[in-house]
């Protein structure tokens, strides 16, 4: 079994400043991990992604992740926020157990609002 | 490159009327398909999947149903819309486990 966490609904932080979104995930094997964007009235969008290979991941638009499996933690993170940067965003965990195409588990979703 | 269509971009049905939404993939083979539906204020439920032409898995009972007439086309369906099928609905598609998924753009429907 898997699931995910995001740990806030909302984040808001003013243009410039640093982001943090927070992701807790559980899985009972090596995990795959995600985070995607997703702007009003769009599709999601691939940000980056972990596979088990460098535990700091860089990602599109400035935006970088780090996999700290004894916190079972996956945060996103961005040294300064941009006004585009204001949409929702899903952490995904999926497990590599062979088990095909239903084993991707999403988050509830972190609305980031950026104050100008 | 890969890319994914999906379409009608918005739709408005009355209850009661049928509905198809569509999805090809293009540049990939045999390719993972999936539907979800982001109803408001909620996160994604994955709806169907299918691993192949005529596979199709459902994840939850539901008045949808999905078809797979051709490797790269996926179609969302029913005979009967009910007020509560509104929402966003998207296509995506990807590789076996542990591999990523690409989302395309999303149709909203309302049922009305």
């Amino acid at each position: 079994a898997q699931s995910v966490t995001q740990l806030d609904s909302h984040v808001s932080v003013s243009e410039g400043t640093p982001v943090l979104l927070r992701c807790n995930y559980s899985s009972s094997y090596s995990p795959s991990l995600f985070w995607y964007v997703q702007h009003p009235n769009k599709g999601l969008q691939l940000l980056l992604k972990y596979t088990s290979a460098a535990t700091l991941v860089k990602g599109i638009n400035g935006f970088e992740a780090e996999f700290k499996k004894s916190e079972t933690s996956f945060h996103l993170t961005k040294p300064s926020a941009h006004m585009s940067d204001a949409a929702e965003y899903f952490c995904v965990v999926s497990a590599n157990s062979g088990g095909g195409a239903d084993g991707l588990t999403f988050g509830k979703g972190t609305h980031l609002i950026i104050q100008p | 490159s890969q890319t994914i269509h999906q379409w009608p971009a918005t739709l408005v049905q009355p209850v009661g009327s049928p509905l198809s939404l569509e999805c090809t993939v293009e540049g990939t083979s045999n390719p993972n398909l999936y539907w979800y539906r982001q109803a408001a204020g909620r996160g994604l439920q994955l709806l169907f999947y299918s691993v192949g032409i005529g596979q199709i898995s459902s994840e939850v009972p539901q008045n949808l149903s999905a078809s797979r007439p051709q490797d790269r086309q996926f179609i969302l369906s029913s005979k009967k819309l009910l007020l509560s099928d509104s929402g966003f609905y998207l296509c995506a598609w990807g590789g076996y486990s542990g591999n990523t998924i690409y989302f395309g753009e999303g149709s909203w429907l309302t049922v009305v």
